[in-house]
């Protein structure tokens, strides 16, 4: 079935780039999503690409797409203590019913 | 523009109490739903609706029932609360179509003793 996977902890020194991975199985997917969770709050959404696009920028994150290995990325730059959360990866999956294929989640943690 | 709001933040139930969670979104999304968070566990999709008077089951429906008799409002009903229900419930939702994503409530932390 669908699935999508991601690694669970990222941990950096402010400052630096940050890279998150995810791979996901389903390829009929049309478009791609990164949230963010910050400590007892909801999900917000950072970015979106579309899947016929292999990269997106949007001022500090950068998402790039292989279609052919079915990775995502997103990378921060200058990653700031207040970008520690957890990153979500999710897939709008095959049809239109607007269900998103979530991964668990990787914590971010910026060190000073 | 208020989002979606979901009340209440906080709540403490005693096994098999019954209470309903609110969600409200003031967007005119058609698409809303009801995901449980728990640690190691992601989001897990407890119910969705595609419009008022269409529900349908994610992957964990037991014990919670839903109705959507307007678009705006999307609550949830926990019948007879077990410990297992106890985790953190968010409430999202979206158009149908195009690139959307989703808008997430703030979410509201349940303890079943």
């Amino acid at each position: 079935g669908e699935d999508v996977e991601q690694s669970l902890f990222l941990s950096v020194r402010e400052g630096d780039s940050s890279v998150i991975n995810c791979t996901y199985t389903d390829s009929s997917s049309t478009y791609l999503y990164w949230y963010k969770q910050e400590p007892g709050a909801g999900l917000q959404l950072l970015t979106y690409i579309f899947s016929n696009m292999d990269m997106k920028q949007d001022q500090r994150l950068t998402v790039l797409l292989n279609k052919k290995d079915k990775h995502l990325s997103l990378r921060i730059a200058d990653t700031q203590t207040g970008d520690s959360a957890i990153y979500f990866c999710a897939e709008s999956g095959a049809g239109n019913n607007r269900k998103l294929i979530w991964g668990l989640g990787t914590s971010l943690a910026v060190n000073p | 523009n208020a989002g979606v709001t979901q009340t209440p933040k906080f709540q403490v139930l005693k096994t098999g109490q019954s209470m309903t969670l609110q969600c409200a979104q003031d967007m005119n999304h058609e698409y809303m739903s009801w995901y449980r968070q728990d640690p190691g566990m992601g989001l897990r999709l407890i119910h969705y609706s595609v419009g008022a008077g269409i529900t349908d089951q994610g992957e964990v429906p037991n014990g919670y029932n839903v109705s959507r008799s307007t678009t705006e409002d999307f609550p949830l009903r926990l019948l007879s609360a077990a410990p297992s229900q106890t985790s953190v419930y968010f409430c999202a939702s979206s158009y149908l179509g195009g690139n959307y994503g989703y808008t997430f409530g703030s979410g509201t932390r349940l303890t079943v003793v």
